[in-house]
C-alpha cells in the first residue's frame, strides 16, 4: 500500500469548515484513498472513500487532485464531536485477508469554540 | 446500519491468565479482522478470518489464537496473557475485497 503523509495536529473552529490535507504521491492506479477518524479512547470510525472522483456523503466530502497525488477532507462545518485524530489510507482491496488496513500516525485535529 | 460490538470495553486480567476477547458483527460480512493497537506504532493486524473455520495469521500472531465457529462471531484468545499485551484491541469486519471495514469499540486490556 502506498505511503501517505499528514500533517501531525490541526486547529478549527467550531462552525467553520475543517480542511484535511493528505500527500499520496506514490499512489498506483487501483488504489482507493479511504479517510477513517478515531475519537479519542473509541474504535476508528469510517468516512468516506474515492478512487479518483470527489466523493460527498453526509460526514463529509473528499477531494482529489487530478494526478490523485493528494487529497484533501472537509468537514464542512467542523463541530466539538469531531475533535479525533483523522487517517487518510491508500490501498488496494483484494479478496481475502490482503485488505488489512495500515493506520499511520494520522491528523490530530481540534475544534474550539 | 453496520454493527460491531466487543464483548468488553476495559478488561483487567492478571498475568498467565486465558483470556478471551468476543467480537460479533451482524452485516453477514465474511471477513473479520483483529488488530491492536498502541501508541506510536499505529493499528497491527494480529489475525484475520475471511470464512467461518478460516483463519490466517497477520503481523503479529505470536501469542494470540483465534477462533471462528460461526460466521458473525470471531474470537480471540490469550492462551497465557502477559504484561506486553496490554494494548488496546480493535475488531473490524468488512463484507471482503475493497469493501470497507467497519471497527468494535474495542476493549482497552490491561495485563497485571
Amino acid at each position: 500500500d502506498a505511503k501517505t503523509t499528514q500533517p501531525t495536529s490541526m486547529d478549527c473552529a467550531e462552525g467553520r469548515a475543517a480542511n484535511l490535507p493528505c500527500n499520496h504521491s506514490t499512489i498506483s492506479g487501483n488504489e482507493y484513498v479511504y479517510w477513517y477518524r478515531q475519537i479519542h479512547s473509541q474504535g476508528p470510525q469510517y468516512i468516506i472513500h474515492g478512487l479518483k472522483n470527489n466523493e460527498t456523503n453526509e460526514m463529509a466530502s473528499l477531494i482529489i487532485t487530478e494526478d490523485r497525488k493528494s487529497s484533501t477532507l472537509i468537514l464542512p462545518h467542523a463541530t466539538l464531536r469531531d475533535t479525533a485524530v483523522y487517517y487518510c489510507i491508500v490501498r488496494e482491496g483484494v479478496t481475502g485477508g490482503g485488505n488489512k488496513l495500515t493506520f499511520g500516525t494520522g491528523t490530530q485535529l481540534k475544534v474550539e469554540l | 446500519d453496520v454493527k460491531v460490538t466487543q464483548s468488553s470495553r476495559y478488561l483487567v486480567k492478571r498475568t498467565g491468565e486465558k483470556v478471551f476477547l468476543e467480537c460479533v458483527q451482524d452485516m453477514d460480512h465474511e471477513n473479520m479482522f483483529w488488530y491492536r493497537q498502541d501508541p506510536g506504532l499505529g493499528l497491527r493486524l494480529i489475525y484475520f478470518s475471511y470464512d467461518v473455520k478460516m483463519k490466517e495469521k497477520g503481523d503479529i500472531p505470536e501469542g494470540y489464537s483465534v477462533s471462528r465457529e460461526k460466521k458473525e462471531r470471531f474470537s480471540l484468545i490469550l492462551e497465557s496473557a502477559s504484561t506486553n499485551q496490554t494494548s488496546m484491541y480493535l475488531c473490524a469486519s468488512t463484507r471482503g475485497g475493497r469493501e470497507t471495514q467497519y471497527f468494535g469499540p474495542g476493549t482497552r486490556l490491561l495485563v497485571l
